[in-house]
């Protein structure tokens, strides 16, 4: 069975400050894990996702994301903070590819200060 | 190219109707499933349909049954509607018969309320 664990119901960050969203996650095979995004009244645009290979992805919008297999994390970053990216952010997991059921945790809001 | 459409928008109903909410995948794409929003939370999977036939199943009751039609479209029927079950309720659509190690890429919801 695959789960995810958002740390963070709220973060609340600077405009022009770093990004971190923390998500870890359990999995009794090797994971396919990703990140969305979820604007107000909408449904979910894909940032980033991780299969195999590199450790380090990269997604759209300059947000980035690193899996540590050692730490079972998968942690959202982003360098400079901008007020468009003010939005809930689910981790997902699934078992097999990213055609097979994704499971999500329960949820991050950012919220950008001017 | 269109994405991942769904209809309708929003829909109210009262407790014990049924109700039928529809998805188009996205072009090139063979797979739909769908998930529940409910406020303030993750989406929650409730089945996948491929080649017209359930495919997997999550952890939802007999009153959520869907169908998949020739086309690739979809549709999801809840009977006997609850309280419980207003929430988003998204689609997703993905390439599971070419292959490719894709993702799935949602539709923008419909938003059911129960009275």
């Amino acid at each position: 069975a695959q789960s995810v664990t958002q740390l963070g119901s709220h973060v609340s960050v600077s405009e022009g400050a770093l990004v971190l969203l923390r998500c870890n996650y359990s999995s009794s095979v090797p994971p396919y894990l990703f990140w969305y995004v979820q604007y107000p009244n909408q449904g979910l645009q894909l940032l980033l996702k991780y299969t195999t290979g590199a450790t380090l992805v990269k997604g759209i919008n300059g947000f980035e994301a690193e899996f540590k297999k050692s730490e079972t994390s998968f942690h959202l970053t982003k360098p400079s903070a901008h007020m468009s990216d003010a939005a809930e952010y689910f981790c997902a997991v699934s078992a097999n590819f990213g055609n097979e059921k994704l499971t999500f945790g329960t949820g991050t809001r950012l919220t950008i200060i001017p | 190219d269109a994405g991942v459409t769904q209809s309708p928008t929003h829909l109210i109903k009262t407790r014990g109707q049924q109700v039928t909410l529809r998805c188009s995948p996205k072009s090139g794409h063979d797979t739909v499933s769908w998930y529940q929003q409910a406020l303030g939370q993750g989406p929650q999977f409730i089945f996948q349909y491929y080649e017209e036939e359930e495919r997997q199943r999550g952890n939802f009751p007999d009153r959520f049954s869907g169908h998949q039609f020739p086309n690739y479209s979809s549709e999801l029927n809840v009977n006997a509607l609850l309280l419980g079950d207003s929430a988003l309720y998204l689609c997703a659509s993905s390439p599971l018969g070419s292959g490719y190690t894709d993702t799935q890429y949602f539709g923008p919801g419909t938003r059911l309320t129960v009275l």
